[in-house]
């Protein structure tokens, strides 16, 4: 049974589509994340989740939004694709905060044309 | 002041040798000091973490090693193994920060 699972794995779009990459925890976490890994393989958060609430929210461009309908979803929603947001996205889930072990998703791979 | 530098960025040794990743860190706020490995196509997983009131924490074949006065701490793997090959990455937090900070990640390579 997959702890943290992504859809989809894979994602090609065009740039100024808008596209969503859903994440899920089966382990009862109360903390979600969404990274971002560019192609040098450097590991950036952009988001964070606590029981719903929004905790981290790095310096993204707004054509990302985050959703948390529930603790144990957490979607991320990109508008206006760009060149630059092709990379690996990750979804992550923690009890508690940060200091607790954080469960990585298999990651979205997305390639915008 | 709140990087954590991490190197090298690739590393190759061979089968049996000790692979040995070091990170540096400017904020003694920092506290909580984990390894992630993250193998090809998979997300990262935790490998190993340490407190800083200790100066060396060991689990198989991977310890870390930890400098407080020196700010910073390293990853030693001993008896590599190609199964090791993988990108290894360091991160700090501090407190009630729930951000990682991560390093920029050692591509670890192990020849048979």
């Amino acid at each position: 049974d997959t702890a943290v699972s992504q859809t989809p794995k894979y994602l090609v779009t065009q740039m100024g589509n808008d596209k969503s990459i859903k994440c899920e925890q089966n382990l009862g976490h109360d903390t979600m994340y969404w990274y971002k890994q560019d192609s040098k393989k450097f590991l950036k958060i952009m988001f964070s989740y606590n029981n719903k609430e929004l905790i981290i929210n790095e310096t993204v461009p707004n054509r990302f939004s985050p959703k948390s309908p529930d603790k144990a979803h957490l979607n991320l929603h990109i508008n206006s694709l760009e060149l630059g947001d092709s990379a690996v996205y990750f979804c992550a889930s923690s009890q508690g905060i940060v200091r607790e072990t954080q469960y990585f998703g298999p990651g979205t791979r997305l390639l915008v044309l | 002041q709140q990087q954590v530098k991490q190197s090298p960025q690739s590393l190759i040794v061979q089968k049996g040798g000790i692979s040995i990743i070091n990170c540096a860190y400017e904020n003694t706020a920092f506290d909580y000091f984990p390894w992630y490995q993250q193998f090809p196509g998979k997300g990262p997983a935790l490998l190993i973490a340490i407190r800083p009131d200790v100066s060396e924490k060991k689990e198989g074949r991977f310890t870390i090693s930890f400098n407080k006065s020196a700010k910073q701490f390293s990853l030693h793997i001993m008896d590599s193994q190609p199964g090791d090959s993988a990108t290894y990455f360091c991160a700090a937090s501090m407190g009630s920060n729930y951000q990682l900070i991560w390093g920029a990640g050692t591509k670890l390579i192990i020849k048979p």
